[in-house]
């Protein structure tokens, strides 16, 4: 069965460090892969899509990386401020539905 | 600023008794999607509308259902709230299947 994965520990850097969080799928080839930002109940913020053709997007100091052929997806955030605090989610397209499937996403805390 | 809106921001209801859920949008997307979210969990597709087509994700349950009388309004009824339905509730949209979605500051259901 379809499978998404992201670390379910938490992440705790130090500020000015660059975090690193993965996402890894099974049984699944998705079109296009996106990542979400999330605060305690609150919605979703979209950050980036990456497509399959595409290797590396960069948004600010956000880079997101899809590797097809390993089925994974690495979002960095470079020079992290504790205001980048949250839990980040994968998300990954299924077919033409728009229907996304959700990884439980990890949650990322920056130490000042 | 254009954005969706979900009403009630916190509802609580007794189990068995109905309740309706809104959402609404200033972004004239013509794609509508409910997820549901439990704690720590991936938010859940329930359905989507596609303009006025309707598409339930085949493990949705028949207890909940949806409605959809203009591009701007959508609403989420859950005819028997169970304990096992206390979630988030999010309402996102979408400028057609591909892309990203904005999704609102959620409903959170507490059933009593």
């Amino acid at each position: 069965s379809q499978k998404i994965e992201q670390n379910s520990e938490a992440l705790n850097i130090q500020e000015g460090k660059t975090a690193t969080l993965t996402c890894n799928y099974t049984n699944y080839s998705p079109a296009y892969l996106q990542w979400y930002r999330q605060d305690p109940g609150r919605g979703p913020v979209f950050l980036l899509l990456i497509r399959e053709n595409e290797k590396e997007k960069r948004k600010e100091r956000l880079k997101v990386t899809f590797d097809t052929t390993l089925k994974q997806s690495l979002f960095h955030i470079t020079a992290s401020q504790p205001a980048d605090s949250a839990t980040y989610l994968c998300a990954l397209s299924s077919g033409n539905t728009g229907k996304l499937i959700f990884g439980q996403g990890t949650t990322l805390q920056v130490k000042p | 600023d254009a954005m969706v809106i979900q009403n009630p921001r916190y509802q609580v209801t007794q189990f068995g008794k109905p309740v309706t859920l809104s959402c609404s949008q200033t972004l004239n997307h013509n794609v509508m999607y409910w997820y549901q979210q439990k704690s720590s969990q991936a938010p859940k597709l329930l359905f989507h509308y596609y303009d006025k087509d309707f598409n339930n994700e085949a493990d949705t349950p028949d207890n909940f259902q949806s409605r959809r009388p203009n591009t701007s309004f959508c609403f989420l009824d859950i005819r028997s709230p169970g304990l096992g339905d206390a979630a988030m509730y999010l309402c996102a949209t979408s400028r057609g299947l591909v892309g990203e979605q904005f999704f609102g500051p959620g409903t959170r259901l507490t059933v009593l």
